[in-house]
């Protein structure tokens, strides 16, 4: 059965930090991964998808990576502001199934 | 030019109603989902949905129930509320396979 764990489940940083936000999955057979963030009383909006053959994505100050071995992906977040605060989430689709698992989710708050 | 609606936005009713929150989607998509928040913010699906099949959380109560009058429609049916069911309650749609997008949520409060 595929879990999926978010580490650490809040964090805290000051404007202007580099930082990675951590997604374990334990199943290495997923189909894809996607990164969301969810702002507080929101919807989920979209941030990136990884295809299970792709190694990484890219948009904007964001960048997400997947080592699908490992069963790990990261979200690196360039030169953070106090409007990334938000709840990030990963997201998996088992490869064969319809199985869509949704991770813990890291709390950010950027400090200005 | 919203692509994921949902309504209502917020919902409140007695235990033991029968209520319905409407999803919509104008991207064209094939693929619709329902997935519910708790009161821990944890996410869980329960129901994928194309033209072809029905995909369902064997863990969700068969008082839900999703209804689809068309591809950019799903409705989600809910019987005989329970105090349980309260939470916030989110429509996605995607292309089979493909990125998500979500809905701005439904917050369910049962009394």
């Amino acid at each position: 059965k595929q879990e999926v764990t978010q580490i650490p489940a809040a964090l805290s940083v000051p404007e202007g930090e580099n930082l990675v936000l951590n997604c374990s999955f334990t199943d290495s057979a997923i189909y894809n991964l996607q990164w969301f963030r969810q702002d507080p009383g929101k919807g989920l909006t979209s941030l990136l998808l990884i295809q299970s053959s792709q190694r990484e994505q890219t948009s904007g100050r964001l960048n997400a990576s997947l080592d699908k071995s490992s069963g790990r992906s990261t979200l690196y977040i360039a030169a953070s502001q106090p409007g990334d605060s938000a709840t990030y989430l990963c997201f998996t689709k088992a490869s064969g199934t319809y199985k869509y698992i949704f991770g813990t989710g890291t709390r950010l708050k950027v400090l200005a | 030019d919203t692509a994921v609606s949902q309504t209502p936005k917020y919902l409140v009713t007695q235990m033991g109603n029968d209520k319905s929150i409407k999803c919509e989607q104008n991207l064209g998509h094939d693929t619709m989902y329902w997935y519910k928040q708790d009161s821990k913010k944890f996410l869980k699906i329960m129901f994928s949905y194309n033209n072809k099949e029905l995909i369902i959380n064997e863990t969700v109560p068969n008082r839900f129930s999703p209804k689809s009058p068309d591809k950019a429609h799903l409705n989600l049916h809910i019987n005989s509320l329970e105090l349980g069911d309260s939470a916030v309650y989110f429509c996605a749609s995607s292309l089979e396979g493909g990125e998500q997008f979500f809905g701005p949520g439904t917050r369910l409060t049962v009394l």
